[in-house]
């Protein structure tokens, strides 16, 4: 089993949709969880952290649940500019131990 | 958040030559990390570099063909070897902050010719 999972889509949405993500990890000790976005040609950037309680930033809502080691992201009012690939991204230990990423996923939205 | 230069952004090379890509950190870090990203794929970790000792690399990587210099707290270079087709790719640095979130360098587009 892989230790990041996510569907690749692409997801096509239009303007103003809803749309989630899933993701899922293996290592049950992992501590910290993170979604990052990478737009075509550019290094991945932080969108936000994941904690257990559940955290929104504006239109974006992030959650995880740990008895299923699984996250997930919502994106509310879907811009064009939200046009990205969305990484699941776990950190197993400390903050100096390296990320372990998924494979992304693909999100169109179209006007 | 940590602001990191790596260098060169983009370089187009022959086969069997060598490339060097730096980062600088804009602060003093513990570890620094050097992935790889294929085209269409996420990134996997090639070697943690540590400040004062040699880096520590993932399966699949060695010292040979990716050396790694950490010369001070807020520096590394990664080496790539003796260059093939198979090496085109991009490399990123990342150095985590104390919060342990990880920004990473803009990236280094590599093409093997």
């Amino acid at each position: 089993r892989k230790e990041v999972e996510q569907d690749p889509g692409p997801f096509n949405v239009p303007e103003g949709a809803t749309v989630a993500f899933n993701c899922t990890y293996s290592n049950s000790a992992s501590q910290s969880f993170f979604w990052y976005r990478q737009d075509c040609r550019k290094e991945p950037k932080l969108l936000m952290s994941v904690y257990s309680s559940g955290n929104e930033d504006g239109r974006f809502t992030a959650q995880l649940n740990r008895a299923s080691q699984y996250i997930s992201l919502l994106i509310r009012d879907s811009k064009l500019s939200d046009s990205a690939t969305y990484l699941c991204v776990i950190l197993g230990g400390s903050g100096n131990t390296p990320l372990v990423f998924g494979k992304g996923t693909r999100l169109s939205v179209i006007a | 958040s940590a602001v990191i230069s790596q260098k060169p952004s983009r370089d187009i090379c022959q086969r069997g030559t060598s490339l060097t890509i730096q980062c600088q950190v804009d602060s003093q870090v513990t570890m620094m990390f050097w992935y790889r990203q294929q085209p269409g794929q996420s990134l996997t970790l090639i070697a943690t570099a540590n400040q004062g000792s040699e880096a520590t690399y993932e399966s699949g990587f060695v010292i040979d063909k990716f050396p790694i210099s950490r010369p001070n707290l807020t520096f590394s270079t990664l080496t790539v070897s003796n260059m093939s087709p198979e090496d085109s790719s991009i490399y990123l640095c990342s150095a985590p902050t104390e919060t342990g979130i990880q920004y990473f360098g803009a990236g280094t587009r590599l093409s093997v010719l």
